[in-house]
């Protein structure tokens, strides 16, 4: 089984500041990682996902995330907040059984 | 890319009847369709998966017989919630799952509120 934690419910950042989200699987298998962004009333949208070779990913909109298998983390990166960036973020897992397993979800506020 | 057409998107009905959503992928054959519920400010959960052809696998502690899903074809699946009470009120949404890119692609949602 795997799983899921994303650390901070709720990020609040400037207008031109780093965007860091934090998250941390645990899998029995070599996982297959996404992130995913949800704004309101809405379905997800897809920023980027590991499944295999770099480990170091780039996704839409300027974001990228890196894999670490040693500290079971792909912690979501963009160097420079934008206002459009406001929503909610979601990392997944999913392993050989294909079922995505999300995290509780991090609420990213832009402050201008 | 691919895209799966989810309707309605907002849909209201009395206590008692009957709700069908339907989830379409317009341009890939989705051989396995996901099923999801979402709560207010919380996260996705799974509530059932379903292969073309087959009958869905329902997640512990979903009522199968409350929410009936059919995939009777590579680009159409439906989830019927029956006899709607307002704890089923919520927003529902479906991802098909291509084996090609390993992507799984999200319908827009259904906001179902019962009254």
């Amino acid at each position: 089984a795997q799983s899921v934690t994303q650390l901070g419910s709720h990020v609040s950042v400037s207008e031109g500041a780093l965007v860091l989200l934090r998250c941390n699987y645990s899998s029995s298998v070599p996982p297959y990682l996404f992130w995913y962004v949800q704004y309101p009333n809405q379905g997800l949208q897809l920023l980027l996902k590991y499944t295999t070779g770099a480990t170091l990913v780039k996704g839409i909109n300027g974001f990228e995330a890196e894999f670490k298998k040693s500290e079971t983390s792909f912690h979501l990166t963009k160097p420079s907040a934008h206002m459009s960036d406001a929503a909610e973020y979601f990392c997944a897992v999913s392993a050989n059984d294909y079922k995505l397993s999300f995290g509780a979800g991090t609420t990213v506020t832009v402050r201008a | 890319g691919a895209v799966v057409s989810q309707h309605p998107s907002r849909v209201i009905c009395k206590s008692g009847t009957s709700v069908k959503i339907e989830c379409r992928s317009l341009d890939f054959q989705a051989t396995t369709m996901f099923w999801y519920r979402q709560f207010p400010k919380k996260s996705l959960m799974l509530m059932a998966t379903s292969n073309e052809g087959s009958k869905a696998t329902y997640e512990q502690g979903v009522e199968k017989d409350k929410f009936l899903i059919n995939h009777a074809s590579l680009t159409l699946s439906t989830l019927t919630v029956t006899s709607a009470h307002p704890e089923d009120s919520s927003f529902y949404i479906c991802s098909a799952w291509t084996l090609g890119d390993y992507g799984y692609t999200f319908g827009s949602g259904t906001r179902l509120t019962v009254v």
